[in-house]
């Protein structure tokens, strides 16, 4: 069974640059078709694409988030890393890592509600 | 256009019929997906490249597309139906990925 678990900091600070790992199992990240996404969901509204790395290390990163976002992956400790620089109270939200299956996502994990405020 | 375009809110009598939508240019060359979420929930898939459904949701849950509009359709609506629902897609150039706006569905 597939699951993946969101962890890092919840209180960050305007600029400071937050780093969340997503720890899954029941997949390989090494695997052809396979990828994990960071989908991220301000407090009542919608939810918002992120990023995504592949199984080969093909990146892609939201136009809106663009220059702040770089996004990695250790296949053998499966595990993927997401950094956001230069945090502002606007990225205030619930962090989720999905597995993606060529065309979806069909796992998530539960989230991480990271808060920024000074 | 990176737009996939959703009603805001919907109701639908218990055991009733309900058909949301997702439009956007995106639609006519890439599948939508759709999820579910529930309040302080994870998002949960409930249909897959326009109209697979996942193991353990219930056939309820059906959808389709025409053009640029993808549906999903809740036949004879229950009460644990109550939620947003998000359509999801690639964008039109492929390369990223791209939420709707979510709807929410009131049973009454």
């Amino acid at each position: 069974q597939i699951a993946l678990k969101e962890s890092g900091p919840t209180l960050m600070r305007p600029t400071q640059t937050l780093t969340m790992t997503c720890i899954f199992s029941g997949f390989s990240l090494s695997i052809s078709g396979e990828g994990v996404g960071w989908i991220r969901q301000p407090p009542g509204k919608a939810l918002e694409w992120v990023a995504l790395i592949y199984w080969d290390d093909d990146t892609r990163y939201s136009p809106s988030l663009t220059g702040r976002l770089t996004i990695t992956k250790d296949s053998s400790k499966n595990h993927v890393v997401l950094t956001i620089t230069d945090m502002d109270p606007v990225d205030t939200a619930t962090y989720y890592c999905a597995h993606l299956t060529r065309t979806y996502f069909d796992f998530w994990g539960q989230g991480l509600f990271v808060t920024v405020s000074s | 256009s990176s737009e996939l375009i959703q009603g805001p809110a919907v109701s639908v009598a218990l055991g009733q019929t309900v058909t949301l939508t997702c439009q956007g240019h995106s639609l006519r060359s890439y599948p939508a997906n759709w999820y579910q979420q529930k309040p302080g929930q994870a998002p949960v898939l409930v249909i897959y490249r326009t109209n697979n459904r996942p193991a353990g949701i219930p056939d309820r849950f059906s959808g389709s597309a025409s053009g640029y509009t993808a549906s999903l359709t809740i036949t004879g609506a229950q009460a644990d139906d109550e939620a947003d629902y998000y359509c999801n897609s690639r964008e039109s150039g492929g390369y990223h990925w791209v939420f709707g706006g979510g709807t929410k569905v009131t049973v009454l």
